[in-house]
């Protein structure tokens, strides 16, 4: 059964650092997002894509994030410039269409900023 | 206010009983979808079940199924028969038709089975 993969699977890196998630999501699919889930806390919604362009973005995804697909399979997280409080779970999902269309979500790479 | 609510922070449910887990939604769309995810100790999200807004039965999926109450605005999960795999987190979710693709996910509920 096709599913979203995310690399890497955890991510330790220094305050100030740029770190870039990967994502492939499933083939088929149309629009992908990304969300954060701070331990202990809910999942958020940071961003979603289609059509190789932002189509929603909440207001944590500010400046300091950007996303990108650069191939045909490939969908990326940049932090640019990473504060302590992105420490977190980053999922990515996937979905064939918009709406409400299920989404389905990889297993997450979990970033930890010292 | 919360698009999502899940009341019950942790469940404990016998092994072979089943358990009802809570989820109420606010939204003034006609249309949208409800989902519920597990998420177990090892951190992957995945996806249950989901009931659509006009969708007239409740959604089974094996021993999950979604007790959808239009009128409340509740879509509880109801889990069969528990197993001990089954103690994980449970994320109550909604996505609107009207305002864009997002998912709004509730606190979660963990859910603890006892043999």
């Amino acid at each position: 059964e096709p599913e979203v993969t995310q690399t890497p699977s955890h991510q330790v890196t220094q305050m100030g650092q740029e770190v870039i998630l990967r994502c492939v999501p499933i083939s088929n699919h149309l629009y992908f997002y990304w969300y954060r889930q701070i331990l202990g806390q809910k999942v958020e919604f940071l961003v979603s894509f289609y059509n190789n362009e932002i189509s929603e973005k909440s207001e944590i995804f500010d400046d300091q994030f950007s996303v990108e697909r650069p191939d045909g399979s490939n969908f990326t997280l940049k932090i640019r410039s990473t504060k302590l409080e992105d420490s977190a779970m980053y999922f990515c999902a996937s979905s064939e269409g918009g709406s409400v269309e299920t989404q389905y979500f990889g297993p997450g790479t979990r970033l930890l900023v010292l | 206010a919360q698009k999502i609510t899940q009341t019950q922070p942790g469940m404990f449910v016998q092994e072979k009983e089943a358990v009802t887990l809570d989820c109420t939604y606010d939204t003034s769309d006609q249309s949208y979808g409800l989902f519920w995810y597990k998420q177990p100790s090892s951190g992957e999200m995945i996806f249950l079940i989901y009931q659509g807004s006009y969708d007239e039965q409740n959604a089974t999926e094996g021993r999950y199924s979604l007790n959808f109450q239009k009128a409340r605005k509740s879509a509880n999960l109801v889990i069969s028969a528990s197993q001990l795999g089954d103690s994980a987190m449970y994320f109550c979710a909604m996505r609107e038709w009207n305002t864009g693709n997002q998912f709004y996910f509730g606190t979660g509920t963990s859910l603890t089975v006892i043999p």
